[in-house]
């Protein structure tokens, strides 16, 4: 079955200090990889995608993905976290082939990020 | 430019009340997005609209639940009869094209908590 897993579910980091949080997908065919982010109160904002070419992907708010084929991962890096990145981050794909399921999201269960000042 | 609008943000009712949730896309998205995160769960597709139409509600969970959208605007989910399983942040968005070829846009969800 096509799945989306974020393996931590909550992480805490020191502000100032590097982040990864981690995505691996299972799908047939390399899908379209996103990251979404929702901090407290507000909706889910986008902070990056992955369709084809370049592998690592630059996003919003310094933020910056990787995509690796044979790892099936697209995990998320920002080199110093701010207080203000606190907040839950969610994977998400949509299958890169038109057919069944091609027009909506699937989401892992996202990863919560603490930041101690 | 206002983004996509939920309302009410929560809502709290009693097993067997109806509930409507609201959702008003970003003027000029054609397509409109429902999607539901249950606690501890992932967030999982309910259905789409394509203007009126809806284009895949292959999520929707069951026959209490019931999506419109009238005139291609504002999109509406009924819960009827709500059920305790029902309880969750229900999400909506749009986007101008399909999700798959341009940036949806998600409101802050409606948390519907059923008692």
């Amino acid at each position: 079955a096509q799945s989306v897993t974020q393996p931590d579910i909550h992480i805490t980091v020191s502000e100032g200090a590097s982040l990864e949080l981690r995505c691996n997908y299972s799908y047939g065919a390399t899908p379209y990889l996103f990251w979404y982010v929702q901090s407290p109160g507000q909706g889910l904002q986008l902070l990056l995608k992955y369709f084809s070419g370049d592998t690592l992907v630059q996003g919003i708010k310094g933020f910056e993905a990787e995509f690796k084929r044979s790892q099936s991962s697209f995990n998320l890096r920002k080199p110093s976290v701010h207080w203000s990145d606190a907040a839950e981050y969610f994977c998400a794909v949509v299958p890169s082939a038109e057919g069944a399921g091609s027009y909506q999201l699937t989401f892992g269960k996202g990863t919560k990020l603490s930041v101690i000042p | 430019e206002a983004g996509v609008t939920q309302f009410p943000s929560h809502s709290v009712i009693e097993k067997g009340q109806t509930v409507t949730l609201r959702c008003d896309p970003i003027s000029g998205h054609d397509n409109l997005y429902w999607y539901r995160r249950v606690m501890g769960k992932e967030i999982k597709f309910l259905l789409h609209f394509v203007k009126e139409s809806k284009q895949d509600e292959s999520g929707m969970p069951n026959n209490r639940f019931l999506a419109e959208r009238t005139g291609g605007t504002y999109s509406t989910l009924k819960v009827q009869p709500a059920e305790l399983e029902d309880s969750g942040v229900y999400f909506c968005a749009s986007s101008q094209g399909f999700i798959r070829n341009t940036e949806a846009f998600f409101g802050q969800g409606t948390r519907l908590t059923v008692v």
